[in-house]
C-alpha cells in the first residue's frame, strides 16, 4: 500500500501564527491534492500539486510540491481562526490514497 | 463541480436496526465513492459505486453489512446493515471531478449507534 504519511497530526496556536503542514510519501506521485474539512462538513479541495517543485498559492496558504514528487507541504501564514479544519492530503487515480489528517485549531 | 447533498444528516439508531443514507447529486457521475470517517479523522474507502454494476468493495467491508444502490446516474445509497455502536462514524459520499485525481464530497451523514 502506498501509503500518505502527515505530520503533525494536531496543531493548536494562536491567530497570526504561521505553521507548516507535511504530507510525505515513500513512492513517486504523479500529482497530489489538499483537501480542508470544516466540523459538519465534507471535504473541500484547496488545490492539486502536477510538477515536481510546483508552488502554488491561495491567498494566506502556500503549496509545495517536492522536486522528487514524493513530498508536499502546506503552509499557512498568518493564521485565522477560519482556518480551523482538518487539512487531508490525497493523491490516486478515481480511488484516492488519503493522508491521517491534520487537526488545525486556530485560537483566537 | 458538483453540488452533493445526503439525507438524513445525522441519526441516532438502535442496535439491530438499519439505516439508508441517500446522496443526490445535481449532474450525471459515472462514479460514486462510500467513505466512513471518524471524527477528527481520515477518510476509509467503504466502496465504489457505478452505475449499472455492482458496487465494488474495500477490504473489511461487505455487501451484506452495507448493501448500496445505485439506480442512476445522479443518485446512490449506503445502507448500514444490523448496526452496532462500532458503526457509529461518519458517513460521506462524493464523486469523481473532471479531473482523475479529484473528488466532490456531499456534508456526510452522523450516526450514533446506541
Amino acid at each position: 500500500t502506498q501509503l500518505l504519511e502527515q505530520s503533525p497530526q494536531f496543531l493548536s496556536i494562536q491567530e497570526g501564527e504561521n505553521l507548516t503542514v507535511y504530507c510525505n510519501s515513500s513512492s513517486v506521485f504523479s500529482s497530489l491534492q489538499w483537501y480542508r474539512q470544516e466540523p459538519g462538513e465534507g471535504p473541500v479541495l484547496l488545490v492539486t500539486v502536477v510538477t515536481g517543485g510546483e508552488v502554488k498559492k491561495l491567498k494566506r496558504l502556500t503549496f509545495q510540491f517536492g522536486d522528487a514528487r514524493k513530498d508536499s507541504s502546506l503552509h499557512i501564514t498568518a493564521a485565522q481562526t477560519g482556518d480551523t479544519g482538518l487539512y487531508l492530503c490525497a493523491r490516486g487515480n478515481y480511488q484516492l490514497i488519503w493522508g491521517a489528517g491534520t487537526k488545525l485549531i486556530i485560537k483566537p | 463541480s458538483a453540488v452533493i447533498s445526503q439525507k438524513p444528516s445525522r441519526d441516532i439508531c438502535q442496535r439491530g436496526t438499519s439505516l439508508t443514507i441517500q446522496c443526490q447529486v445535481d449532474s450525471q457521475v459515472t462514479m460514486m465513492f462510500w467513505y466512513r470517517q471518524q471524527p477528527g479523522q481520515s477518510l476509509t474507502l467503504i466502496a465504489t459505486a457505478n452505475q449499472g454494476s455492482e458496487a465494488t468493495y474495500e477490504s473489511g467491508f461487505v455487501i451484506d453489512k452495507f448493501p448500496i444502490s445505485r439506480p442512476n446516474l445522479t443518485f446512490s445509497t449506503l445502507t448500514v446493515s444490523n448496526m452496532s455502536p462500532e458503526d457509529s462514524s461518519i458517513y460521506l459520499c462524493s464523486v469523481g471531478g473532471r479531473q482523475v485525481d479529484m473528488q466532490y464530497f456531499g456534508p456526510g451523514t452522523r450516526l450514533t449507534v446506541l
